[in-house]
């Protein structure tokens, strides 16, 4: 079965950077792209962007673009999440989620967000 | 700030209906599929429907989703105290090439 299992949650400091990790299996961990989802507590979910894990490709969301960046070791089929320059409001939940369109061709047509996987999550508290 | 609007809350007796709108613009809903999330309290989201108004292996025939122009609706009848969540919207916005989601609606079993 699919499963998507996340690293341990983190405190830490303004200015830092935190790096959360995202072990895949159950599937050909290449032929999805993965995103990432952020939510902040009590608040709404929060699209960070996604990596195509088959070719390393990257699109960010505007708002992240600079202190993100989203990588992968198709070795252990584990996706990546590292973001800098942590503010006291980045003090979330993050999530890795699957993107189930294209049945595993590794194709993703940027007209739909169809998660059909979520990782547990990671809480990242930022505090000084 | 969310592009896609839900109303904050919905509420039912048990059995009854409710149907959750979610709304946006011809960058995002009007030209992209929608999907839906079910979020517990404490969990990661669920995935509920895709395509507007398909559901994955699992999901009960009382979810249903439906699309017409930029705005989509998420119904569930047969309400049961196991569907008290927020439940959220999402598609692809073309416009500003990124994902987006709604902004959620907290739905209570009466």
């Amino acid at each position: 079965q699919v499963q998507l299992v996340q690293s341990g949650a983190e405190v830490k400091k303004p200015g830092a950077s935190v790096k959360v990790s995202c072990k895949a299996s159950g599937y050909t961990f290449t032929g999805y792209y993965m995103h990432w989802v952020r939510q902040a507590p009590g608040q709404g979910l929060e699209w960070m962007g996604w990596i195509n894990p088959s070719s390393g490709g990257t699109n960010y969301a505007q708002k992240f673009q600079g202190r993100v960046t989203m990588t992968r070791d198709t070795s252990i089929s584990t996706a990546y999440m590292e973001l800098s320059r942590l503010r006291s409001d980045d003090t979330a939940v993050y999530y890795c989620a699957r993107d189930g369109t294209g049945d595993g061709t590794g194709w993703f047509g940027e007209n739909a967000l169809s998660i059909d996987y979520w990782g547990q999550g990671t809480l990242v508290t930022v505090s000084s | 700030q969310s592009v896609l609007t839900q109303p904050p809350s919905v509420s039912a007796a048990p059995g009854q209906k409710v149907i959750i709108s979610c709304s946006g613009s011809s960058s995002n809903i009007g030209n992209n599929y929608v999907s839906w999330y079910q979020q517990l309290p404490g969990t990661a989201p669920k995935f509920l429907i895709y395509d507007n108004n398909k559901r994955p292996s699992g999901i009960p025939d009382r979810f249903s989703g439906s699309k017409s122009g930029t705005s989509a609706t998420l119904g569930i009848t047969g309400l049961q105290t196991g569907d008290e969540a927020d439940y959220y919207c999402g598609t692809w916005d073309t416009s500003l090439s990124a994902g987006v989601f709604g902004t959620g609606t907290k739905v209570t079993v009466l």
